[in-house]
């Protein structure tokens, strides 16, 4: 069995300010995981992705996620906001192999304040 | 096109009725998925074809849902006689290989019953 916990359903920061979007897996295996985006009236696009490679995993538009395995984690960080990353960020985890189904957190939107 | 399709972008019906929607993926992707997603909730995984076939159905929440994928390309999701909870975003995603678990979706189709 697999799910993720995505903490808080809104975050709220200053624009300029660190971005922290927490993600906490369960996995019978040892996961590939990850994190897509959702601006509105758009699909989800993956922004990183972790499989079993760096632990440290660099994304597009500055992100970062780093898997940590003592804590069954795999936060998103981003040293300093911007209004257009305002979004819905979703964290989903699979098991390595073809006949496993990404299952996905239920989201945490990203408020930025001027 | 040059990522996923889904028609229509939106669907108005009445409760009772027969309703498809369509995806069209990338052009060489063997896994598609459909995914469900209420508001404020994350995709939910409703099945999964790997070319022509249904590898994983187990998301289906009952006999009124039905998904085909006749020639491992296009595939259409079938919902018989429409409730109300059934409203929702339905979405399609496809991958290169399912054993990556990076899916590419489309923008979902909002499916609304009255």
């Amino acid at each position: 069995a697999q799910s993720v916990t995505q903490l808080g359903s809104h975050v709220s920061v200053s624009e300029g300010a660190l971005v922290l979007l927490r993600c906490n897996y369960s996995s019978s295996v040892p996961p590939y995981l990850f994190w897509y985006v959702q601006y509105p009236n758009q699909g989800l696009q993956l922004l990183l992705k972790y499989t079993s490679a760096a632990t440290l995993v660099k994304g597009i538009n500055g992100f970062e996620a780093e898997f940590k395995k003592s804590e069954t984690s795999f936060h998103l960080t981003k040293p300093s906001a911007h209004m257009s990353d305002a979004a819905e960020y979703f964290c989903a985890v699979k098991p390595p192999g073809g006949s496993y189904i990404p299952t996905f957190g239920r989201g945490t939107s990203l408020i930025v304040h001027p | 096109g040059a990522g996923v399709s889904q028609t229509p972008s939106n669907k108005v019906t009445e409760k009772g009725k027969y309703v498809e929607l369509r995806c069209d993926p990338i052009s060489g992707h063997t896994a598609l998925y459909w995914y469900r997603q209420s508001l404020g909730q994350g995709p939910e995984f409703l099945i999964y074809f790997q070319g022509t076939g249904a590898a994983d159905d187990s998301g289906l929440p009952n006999d009124r849902f039905f998904a085909v994928r006749p020639e491992g390309s296009v595939s259409t999701l079938k919902i018989q006689r429409t409730e109300r909870g059934d409203s929702a975003v339905y979405l399609c995603a496809s991958s290169l290989a399912s054993n990556t678990g990076e899916l590419f979706f489309g923008e979902g189709s909002r499916l609304t019953v009255l």
